[in-house]
């Protein structure tokens, strides 16, 4: 295991487009985590996964936003509709739970919406 | 509302001396306080913990002290090394799990 894997690493799509990135978490890591981080701030919780079951979802994430992972393995997150706001770098977490809970980060996934 | 706040931007310290971050929050339930450190175009690394019913803790360079009463904590590196240039985040976590993140400071070490 390599660490967790983000795909793609780069994204630019065009305003209204729909877009999908994926996330290869550590294998034996249940818990699966989704942030997204703009310039000049701090990782913002977007959602997260316990396992297959999702467990929590920010009040801030727009229905345009949809997570998944199927078989409690890797995980994809897909933005439909893209707006120029949703331009942001997004980052997959994962980690075997605990306290305290040291999350495990992959690389991200640049976005851009023109 | 931001749970979590690093109120400098920035930080720049002389290789050798004592870099000091700083942390507040607001939220009493947080369990844990957590330190993660980011290089560009990397995401962020798991640096040092504290639980909330300790004051200090330890490893090696890094140590971690937490006032609970003033719901401060900061991150002293001594001796600072340029290769400890990066943005330090702060984060706080309750046992739901969840990480709240601060904005993060820029630490630049000068040789």
């Amino acid at each position: 295991d390599t660490g967790v894997s983000q795909n793609p690493r780069h994204k630019i799509t065009k305003r209204g487009q729909n877009v999908t990135f994926r996330c290869d978490p550590i294998s034996e890591h249940n818990r699966l985590y989704w942030y997204r981080q703009t310039l000049g701030q701090g990782p913002e919780f977007l959602t997260y996964f316990q396992n297959e079951a999702q467990l929590e979802k920010s009040r801030l994430l727009s229905d345009r936003f949809s997570a998944e992972r199927p078989k409690g393995s890797f995980s994809t997150l897909e933005i439909q509709r893209t707006e120029q706001g949703d331009s942001a770098m997004y980052l997959c977490a994962s980690s075997l739970g605990g306290s305290p809970e040291k999350l495990l980060f992959g690389s991200g996934t640049q976005l851009s919406v023109l | 509302d931001q749970q979590v706040k690093q109120n400098s931007p920035s930080l720049s310290v002389q290789e050798g001396r004592i870099s000091i971050l700083n942390c507040d929050y607001t939220n009493s339930m947080f369990d844990y306080f957590l330190w993660y450190k980011k290089y560009p175009a990397e995401g962020p690394t798991f640096l040092i913990s504290i639980s909330s019913i300790k004051d200090k803790n330890e490893d090696g360079r890094f140590t971690v002290f937490l006032n609970k009463s003033a719901k401060h904590l900061s991150l002293h590196i001594v001796p600072s090394q340029p290769g400890d240039s990066a943005v330090y985040f702060c984060a706080a976590n309750t046992n739901a799990g969840k990480s709240t993140f601060g904005d993060g400071t820029t630490l630049t070490v000068k040789p």
